[in-house]
């Protein structure tokens, strides 16, 4: 009954391979987001989206790209992986911006 | 893009010590103030979202406060139990409104 669920919680690939994280939210929520946890455990904004629609990206590589399918899903592309992309991902949801964030469990991203 | 700073980085207190910490942000375009507490392993969980002026918001033994003029808010927690350890964040919405801004947070040991 995961209200904020993210896979695969762990990714090991290799340096200029493709790969792809999932988000869902069963909350009903109409925002979400993407954040970026640092080798400092600093939670960076990556993107938020609400109603489907992209309303912040904030300085990533256009490797990555984020996919709304529908309000309750918002998945991360990544494409040729760089070592440096290595990094916990965490996808949040809320309801409106200025509601309470409800987390995913993180992806541990480790590129080779 | 929306600075939130917060002090102390990091924090060792006893058991039945009371402590608080420090979150400071913009004050200007203010829509609201989150804290969070993240534990190790796990993912950020709300505590608070304050949205007025003098606001106080109080959980067992947390409470916060908000300043929106000055650009600050404290959270405290009374009588520290070794339970209590984790990393607490703050976050502000950015001035367009479109994402939830995080500090580095403050780091919380308390030992029994």
């Amino acid at each position: 009954d995961t209200a904020v669920s993210q896979t695969p919680k762990y990714l090991v690939t290799q340096m200029g391979n493709d790969k792809s994280i999932k988000c869902e939210q069963n909350l009903g929520h109409d925002t979400m987001y993407w954040y970026k946890q640092d080798s400092k455990k600093f939670l960076k904004i990556m993107f938020s989206y609400n109603n489907k629609e992209l309303i912040i990206n904030e300085t990533v590589p256009n490797r990555f790209s984020p996919k709304s399918p529908d309000k309750a899903h918002l998945n991360l592309h990544i494409n040729s992986l760089e070592l440096g992309d290595s990094a916990v991902y965490f996808c949040a949801s809320s309801q409106a911006l200025e509601g309470r964030v409800f987390f995913g469990s993180g992806t541990q991203l480790s590129v080779l | 893009i929306l600075n939130v700073e917060q002090s102390p980085q990091s924090l060792h207190v006893q058991e039945g010590d009371s402590t608080n910490f420090t979150c400071s942000f913009p004050s200007s375009n203010f829509y609201a103030l989150h804290w969070y507490r993240w534990e190790t392993a796990k993912s950020p969980e709300a505590l608070f979202v304050m949205t007025l002026n003098g606001d106080e918001k109080k959980k067992g033994r947390i409470s916060a406060t908000l300043n929106t003029k000055e650009g600050y808010s404290y959270l405290y927690i009374k009588g520290s139990q070794p339970e209590d350890s984790a990393t607490y964040l703050c976050a502000s919405l950015n001035q367009a409104g479109t994402a939830l801004i995080f500090g580095k947070g403050t780091t919380l040991s308390v030992s029994s």
